[in-house]
């Protein structure tokens, strides 16, 4: 966590690809790997994460990857959709363990 | 309906006022953060209070204070309003303050400062 860079701003998909945004975190001690979607009026809502102790996790058409060694973890988003569109944020735990640091967002746009 | 709730929803205000933006956390919830999104700085940790007691800072402002009541709910207080306070402001919930299970977040406040 402390320092959360996030990669691309924006990404613009056709339906049915894949879409895969990026992550790269600065404490080496972090453990906890969330990702938040954003629809637009709505608050950030937690769609997955990861915990240090696995290398990758799947819930149906999303997806994320750790890499602990290279700090960096990303999100794969498979067969999207337009509903897909929204802002995803990465986040990571700061050094205190207290609160996530948030990445700066990715615009994902999905036209039909 | 996340079960965080946020009032209001929007505020417009003068530049040197002061506001009060109030969150109740989720039923069973003992900790409440909240964040200052900014298009330009994305979310900004603001400050955390677990079970009333606050338990850490992030870039808060000396014009900027906080508490939680013993309900949990919370408030965010802003005095002296500048402009470029004009931003989103999100309250979110967790059980214990651990942070290692994501938050819940509100829906928001919309602060317009003019």
């Amino acid at each position: 966590g402390e320092n959360v860079e996030q990669h691309p701003s924006t990404l613009s998909v056709q339906e049915g690809d894949s879409a895969v945004i990026k992550c790269t975190y600065s404490d080496s001690a972090s453990n906890y790997f969330p990702w938040y979607k954003q629809e637009l009026g709505k608050g950030p809502q937690l769609i997955i994460d990861i915990r240090s102790n696995v290398g990758e996790k799947k819930d149906q058409r999303i997806a994320v990857t750790l890499n602990k060694t290279a700090k960096h973890f990303s999100l794969h988003i498979t067969e999207t959709q337009p509903e897909d569109s929204a802002v995803y944020f990465c986040a990571a735990p700061n050094q205190a363990g207290t609160a996530l640091i948030f990445g700066k967002g990715t615009t994902l746009s999905v036209s039909s | 309906d996340s079960g965080v709730t946020q009032t209001p929803k929007h505020l417009i205000t003068a530049t040197g006022q002061r506001v009060t933006l109030r969150c109740s956390p989720r039923s069973g919830d003992l900790s409440v953060y909240w964040y200052q999104q900014s298009l330009d700085q994305g979310l900004q940790f603001l400050i955390q209070y677990y079970n009333g007691e606050e338990r850490a800072k992030g870039n808060i402002l000396e014009r900027f204070s906080a508490q939680q009541f013993p309900d949990l709910h919370s408030e965010l207080n802003l005095s002296s309003l500048e402009l470029g306070d004009s931003a989103l402001y999100f309250c979110a919930s967790s059980v214990e303050g651990d942070i290692n299970y994501g938050y819940t977040f509100g829906s928001g406040t919309r602060l317009t400062v003019v």
